[in-house]
């Protein structure tokens, strides 16, 4: 079974950067059928997708966030890690990882996440 | 970027069917997804591909998908499923592909 596990730090400064990595096991991250992505969760709100990133490196983020996000995996440690810089406390959020599968079909693209981690909060304050 | 609106709220009496919206400019040539969501614990994929069901989801948990309108269908609603509920599609059109629903709240009565 499939099984992803965020870690880092539960509270960073503003201004600071924010940095978490999520382990894959039950599998391997360098599976040409997915992608790795993040997604975070302000308290009480909704889902908001960060980035994406393939084994090979290949990254999309989202472009509200892509000036300070930096998604990169490490394959030889089946993890891939975030990093989100001059944080502040409207950052502050619960931060999930999940397994992006799917694909392109033609004209439509069916990209959806079937796995996540548990998420990890964290908080930006001083 | 590309925007999906979802009622905030859902009510429904146990054992009765709840339908939860998921609107969308022409959101029937994409292919949409939903989550569920329960308090304290990640999302869960109900619903994949329009209408498709992951391994251990209930039949209960159906999906539709045309013009601007996908559904989520949950059949004789069960106490257990009160949770929030998320739909989501890839948009390539777009320079912000994820996208997510803002969310609707499934209050069994």
């Amino acid at each position: 079974q499939l099984q992803l596990q965020e870690s880092g730090p539960g509270l960073v400064k503003p201004s600071e950067t924010l940095s978490l990595t999520c382990t894959v096991s039950g599998g391997s991250i360098s599976s040409s059928s997915y992608y790795w992505g993040w997604i975070r969760q302000p308290p009480g709100k909704g889902l908001e997708w960060i980035g994406s990133i393939y084994y090979s490196g290949s990254t999309y983020y989202n472009p509200s966030l892509k000036s300070r996000v930096t998604i990169s995996v490490d394959t030889s440690k089946n993890q891939f890690s975030l990093k989100l810089s001059s944080v502040t406390a409207a950052d502050t959020a619960v931060y999930y990882c999940a397994r992006q599968r799917g694909g392109i079909f033609g004209v439509v693209i069916r990209y959806y996440f079937d796995y996540w981690g548990q998420g990890t909060l964290v908080t930006v304050s001083s | 970027s590309y925007v999906l609106t979802q009622p905030p709220s859902v009510s429904v009496a146990p054992g009765q069917t709840a339908r939860i919206t998921c609107g969308g400019n022409n959101i029937g040539s994409k292919s949409v997804h939903w989550y569920q969501q329960k308090p304290g614990q990640a999302p869960v994929l109900v619903v994949y591909d329009d209408s498709d069901r992951p391994s251990g989801i209930p039949e209960r948990f159906s999906g539709s998908n045309s013009g601007n309108t996908a559904t989520l269908t949950i059949s004789r609603v069960e106490a257990g499923d009160e949770a929030d509920y998320y739909c989501q599609v890839w948009d390539s059109s777009s320079d912000h592909p994820g996208v997510f629903g803002g969310g609707t709240k499934l209050t069994v009565l």
